[in-house]
């Protein structure tokens, strides 16, 4: 089966600085690739996805994933934070075929400072 | 758009204890998990429905969870008897097709003690 790996737990930063969280998965077959956020006390949204096509994937909120597949990485990206990205963010993958079996990463804690 | 809707949103039962959770997808989305996410860890795979039929169960700890989707709609898991480390938020989603993104509720927070 797939698996996924957030190489940090924790990420603290200062707002309008840039950040990147990190994320490597394993698979024998081709993947689809997520990032989903939480924010506190809230359920876990969609933040973007690489279905195919562009390896460069973006989200409205100024958010980006590059699938790398020589580094089986799909690092997430912001070039200048605020304080309400502060969230969990979590990495998911799932394998092409009949199986739809999405399995996420621990998870990485983004807290932005002022 | 409705959302995935799931209750009760709070429990907290005793060990050795039984207990159920209820989901219902958005309308038309084939696919349910369900997942279970402990404190700082990312959401863990229970089981997943297409339809009315299981696809994978395989970290589902069967010996004391169950979960159905009998008419392919909406769907129930259950513990029985619950342990100290089933304390956990229980995550149900959706998603309308093999490999398309998955919309989650807000989960159910289950206490143990």
């Amino acid at each position: 089966a797939q698996s996924v790996t957030q190489l940090d737990s924790q990420v603290p930063v200062f707002e309008e600085a840039p950040v990147e969280l990190r994320c490597n998965y394993s698979s024998s077959v081709s993947v689809y690739l997520f990032w989903y956020v939480q924010y506190p006390n809230q359920g876990l949204q969609l933040l973007l996805k690489y279905l195919s096509g562009s390896t460069l994937v973006k989200s409205i909120n100024g958010f980006e994933a590059e699938f790398n597949k020589s580094q089986t990485s799909f690092h997430l990206r912001k070039p200048s934070v605020h304080i309400s990205d502060t969230a969990e963010y979590f990495c998911a993958v799932s394998q092409w075929g009949n199986n739809n079996d999405m399995r996420f990463g621990a998870g990485t804690r983004l807290t932005v400072k002022p | 758009e409705a959302g995935v809707a799931q209750s009760p949103r709070y429990k907290i039962i005793e060990k050795r204890q039984s207990v159920a959770f209820w989901c219902n997808p958005i309308s038309g989305h084939a696919t349910l998990y369900w997942y279970q996410q402990i404190l700082g860890q990312g959401p863990k795979l229970l089981i997943q429905f297409q339809n009315n039929g299981v696809v994978d169960d395989s970290q589902l700890p069967k010996d004391r969870f169950s979960a159905e989707r009998l008419k392919g709609v909406d769907s129930t898991l259950k513990i029985q008897p619950a342990k100290l480390e089933d304390s956990a938020v229980y995550l149900c989603a959706s998603s309308l097709a093999q490999n398309t993104e998955a919309f989650f509720g807000q989960g159910t927070r289950l206490t143990v003690v």
